[in-house]
């Protein structure tokens, strides 16, 4: 059983759509949480920390459940600039990304 | 400032051979990750440090992988005999403390004829 499950999509949404990304883990007893974005041949850069509280950057929401093991992502008025691999981690294990084409 | 720094960028070696990945990381930084990257299995985590001392070396795939940490500022990752399916991209990261978001290098492409 994998530590982090992380649909991998693709995701093919227009200019302007909200989509929202979700991940599981196994290990009730996980304490950090973040997503990462990736850019196709680059390495892995923090988007943002996930907290239980729910925590917001911009057009990015990030949200954890702790009784049902899950975080999610959601991006609102999605831009090309966008288009990435989205990766959630639940310190040290990485899901298996997300990708996400955002078309004119 | 410095980020974590990875040599070689790109390696392309015969199989059989003996390959080293090196990783400096971010100076101060008391975590160290090393990670490899393929389209089948996403971002394995091989191994990772605290304070220099492996700590989960779980994800190592086999004996013909091991990696050290002799001070705080470098770490290797060897692979010998290298094999085909050893191709992938191998990142190292750091984070200042277990926890903290990991910073990572721009990893070294790998293949083995």
């Amino acid at each position: 059983r994998k530590e982090v499950e992380q649909d991998p999509g693709p995701f093919n949404v227009p200019e302007g759509a909200t989509v929202a990304f979700n991940c599981t883990y196994s290990n009730s007893a996980s304490q950090s949480f973040f997503w990462y974005r990736q850019d196709c041949r680059k390495e892995p850069k923090l988007l943002m920390s996930v907290y239980s509280s729910g925590n917001e950057d911009g057009r990015f929401t990030a949200q954890l459940n702790r009784a049902s093991q899950y975080i999610s992502l959601l991006i609102r008025d999605s831009k090309l600039s966008d288009s990435a691999t989205y990766l959630c981690v639940v310190n040290p294990y990485f899901g298996a990304g997300t990708r996400l084409t955002v078309k004119p | 400032d410095a980020g974590v720094i990875q040599s070689p960028r790109h390696e392309v070696t015969e199989m059989g051979q003996e390959v080293t990945l090196r990783c400096k990381p971010i100076s101060g930084h008391n975590s160290l990750f090393w990670y490899r990257q393929t389209m089948m299995r996403g971002l394995e985590l091989l191994i990772y440090f605290n304070n220099n001392v492996p700590i989960d070396d779980s994800g190592m795939p086999e004996d013909r992988f091991s990696a050290k940490m002799p001070n705080a500022s470098f770490s290797t990752l060897k692979i010998q005999p290298s094999e085909p399916r050893d191709s992938a991209v191998y990142f190292c990261a750091s984070t200042g403390h277990y926890g903290q978001p990991q910073h990572f290098g721009d990893g070294t492409r790998l293949s083995i004829l």
